[in-house]
């Protein structure tokens, strides 16, 4: 069962626009949620995230939006760049210590930022 | 700030070895450390949880006795793969958690394992 899923397994969008990378989640008791961007060969690297009292969560280029009611999260990179072209994980996690603050991921999605 | 790193970052052993593939936090303490392990185009899939000075916590389907945990202290966990074999040629991948109120992981680079 799949509690974190990337329905899409890949995006592409032209250099300058937006990049909207979506995620949905099962599991009612999640109540923190992250991104991590990984290349090739190289470990996950933290991006955003957000805690489930929040809606929206910004840093620079990256928006992360949360709508609970939908358990639905979804990532804004305005304005794409190539060197965004990278796989895209969505995160999950329930507050808890030890084994029990695992993180749950989705499959990723492909972004591929044409020039 | 919270770098994590991983030794070594490829590795070839033959068959029957085993291989021990470190995982250091380098600017913070770690009081815990999870182990994953990613297939080609596939997502990242937890192993095991280690916490320090107790008991890893393997997920359903992993062998503890073919993929040891250790987690002697608040910077440094290891994987040991023992009597590697050719299905377990993946990409090895650590990240670290500090204590308190805090949910990110920091991941490491990886360690590519090719069993011969």
């Amino acid at each position: 069962d799949q509690q974190v899923k990337q329905n899409s397994p890949s995006l592409s969008v032209q250099e300058g626009r937006i990049s909207i990378l979506n995620c949905d989640y099962t599991n009612s008791m999640f109540d923190y949620f992250l991104w991590y961007k990984k290349y090739p060969a190289e470990g996950p690297t933290f991006l955003i995230s957000i805690s489930s009292i929040k809606d929206k969560n910004e840093d620079g280029r990256f928006t992360v939006f949360l709508n609970k009611s939908a358990k639905h999260l979804s990532l804004h990179i305005v304005p794409s760049q190539p060197g965004d072209s990278a796989v895209y994980f969505c995160a999950a996690s329930a507050w808890g210590t030890g084994a029990n603050s695992k993180l749950t991921f989705g499959k990723g999605i492909t972004l591929s930022v044409r020039p | 700030g919270a770098v994590v790193s991983q030794h070594p970052s490829r590795v070839i052993c033959k068959s029957g070895t085993s291989v021990k593939i470190e995982c250091r936090s380098l600017d913070f303490q770690a009081t815990t450390m999870f182990w994953y392990r990613q297939f080609p185009k596939q997502s990242l899939m937890l192993m095991a949880t280690s916490n320090e000075g107790s008991k890893a916590t393997y997920e359903q389907g992993v062998e503890k006795d073919k993929f040891l945990i250790n987690h002697a202290s608040l910077t440094l966990s290891t994987l040991t793969v023992t009597s590697a074999h050719p299905e377990d040629s993946s990409f090895y991948i650590c990240s670290a958690k500090s204590g308190g109120l805090t949910y990110e992981q920091y991941f490491g680079p990886g360690t590519r394992l090719t069993v011969t």
